[in-house]
């Protein structure tokens, strides 16, 4: 069964320095998420990508923030300059279609931030 | 502005009830209900999706119901599990088509 997949499960980082976190959604999908998950808390949006380009985000996803699909594969998130507050689960989905019409959304495993 | 709420937020039930959650949102004009499934420090799992055309959905022991009008959507697990010991999470979009997400139901089953 197709499956959205994340790397690496568990990242570590210092304050300051910047992260990439990684994503392979389903391959026929066509519009892709960021979701984080701060532990204790709820799930927040960060950002969707449709046709190379940001379609929405949220007021977390500032300039700190940004996503790729560098290839036709991956879909990148990067953290520059990393902060504790970041320190979250971050989710990548995709769907088929957007949430507004008949958009199921797949979620991948997680990437654990950790920032010390 | 799209508020979803899960209540209870923790619920032990012994293995063989049938069991409900609730879920409840705040407009009305949600276009779908996603619920989810979510093991500790684990991934988001889909179970069921519910168009706002729709009224229920149906997967084995898991029904899910979405009542637009009273702004409810209920998920109902038959013949419960140890297995079936997770959080159940729901969401639906806002009018920015962005996942709102309720806090979460934590379910045990006891053997």
């Amino acid at each position: 069964e197709p499956e959205v997949t994340q790397t690496p499960s568990h990242q570590v980082t210092q304050m300051g320095q910047e992260v990439i976190l990684r994503c392979v959604p389903i391959s026929n999908h066509l519009y892709f998420y960021w979701y984080r998950q701060i532990l204790g808390q709820k799930v927040e949006f960060l950002v969707s990508f449709y046709n190379n380009e940001i379609s929405e985000k949220s007021e977390i996803f500032d300039d700190q923030f940004s996503v790729e699909r560098p290839d036709g594969s991956n879909f990148t998130l990067k953290i520059r300059s990393t902060k504790l507050e970041d320190s979250a689960m971050y989710f990548c989905a995709s769907s088929g279609t957007h949430t507004r019409r008949t958009g199921e959304l797949f979620f991948g495993e997680g990437s654990r931030l950790t920032v010390l | 502005k799209q508020e979803v709420t899960q209540i209870p937020a923790a619920l032990s039930v012994p293995e063989g009830e049938n069991l409900v959650l609730n879920c409840s949102f705040t407009d009305s004009a949600i276009y779908n209900l996603q619920w989810f499934r979510q093991d500790p420090g684990k991934g988001l799992t889909s179970l069921l999706l519910i168009q706002s055309s729709q009224r229920e959905q149906t997967s084995g022991r898991l029904n899910a119901s979405l009542d637009k009008s009273s702004g409810r959507s209920t998920l109902y697990i038959a013949a419960s599990q140890p297995g079936d010991s997770a959080t159940y999470l729901c969401a639906g979009p806002d009018s920015n088509y962005q996942l709102i997400w309720g806090a979460g139901t934590k379910l045990i089953i006891k053997p």
